[in-house]
């Protein structure tokens, strides 16, 4: 199976800064990778797949980049909004596997 | 609007056996692969496996081969998990999700909580 490791595993940041979360891959997954937030007590939204498409109606401060094995999450000015958890998953075939978390707190 | 309705939670005996649900509607059952992922408190989400609703056919986690059954009923556009003896590592939320897309989940339900405990 595909093993996907994030880092940081929590951080904590300010509204108005820039923040980033990476994720990298075991093994060679081109540009497969999503990325989601769920808030606590609700189940994760989707916010980006093939590692740069912004989902509908995610707002455009969200930014993904990377492909191969090395992959991030960029936050631009951060919101009040945009505290929660945050997942990668890859989606080149099944097993689907995703990372660990990143818990984000706003400051 | 698509929306996967799931009921909020299950209490059940170690040793025994649930069947979860989930409820689709507002698009073609037959038309998207449905999906079952656990999350266990505090933890980080697994993929469990995926049901075709319009032939049955399914894939699993080689993790979850022995504990969990897809199946789905067409009439009603529900899906299913059979979660089989249960015991305290059991325990987690699991959410239905589907992907109209290959590999990615753009839509989620909210989760039944399955609770094991005598």
């Amino acid at each position: 199976d595909i093993q996907m490791t994030q880092s940081p595993a929590s951080l904590s940041a300010s509204v108005g800064e820039t923040v980033t979360i990476t994720c990298r891959a075991s093994e060679n997954i081109y540009s497969y990778l999503a990325w989601y937030q769920q808030k606590q007590g609700k189940s994760p939204q989707l916010l980006v797949y093939n590692a740069k498409t912004l989902a509908e109606g995610v707002p455009s401060r969200f930014s993904g980049s990377g492909s191969g094995t090395q992959f991030s999450l960029k936050i631009n000015s951060l919101q009040p909004e945009d505290f929660g958890s945050y997942y990668c998953q890859h989606h080149y075939g099944t097993p689907y596997t995703f990372g660990g978390g990143t818990k984000l707190e706003i400051k | 609007q698509v929306q996967l309705q799931q009921p909020g939670a299950e209490l059940v005996k170690p040793g025994a056996s649930v069947k979860l649900s989930c409820k689709a509607s507002g698009y073609t059952f037959t038309s998207y692969w449905m999906h079952w992922v656990k999350q266990r408190p505090g933890q980080g989400l697994e993929w469990i496996g995926e049901i075709n609703p319009s032939n049955g056919r399914t894939n699993y986690n080689e993790k979850f081969k022995s504990k969990a059954t897809l199946t789905v009923d067409k009439s009603s556009s529900t899906a299913y998990m059979q979660l089989s003896s249960l015991t305290s590592e059991d325990s987690a939320v699991y959410y239905c999700a589907i992907t109209t897309v290959v590999g990615y989940f753009d839509v989620w339900g909210a989760g039944t909580t399955v609770t094991v405990s005598s």
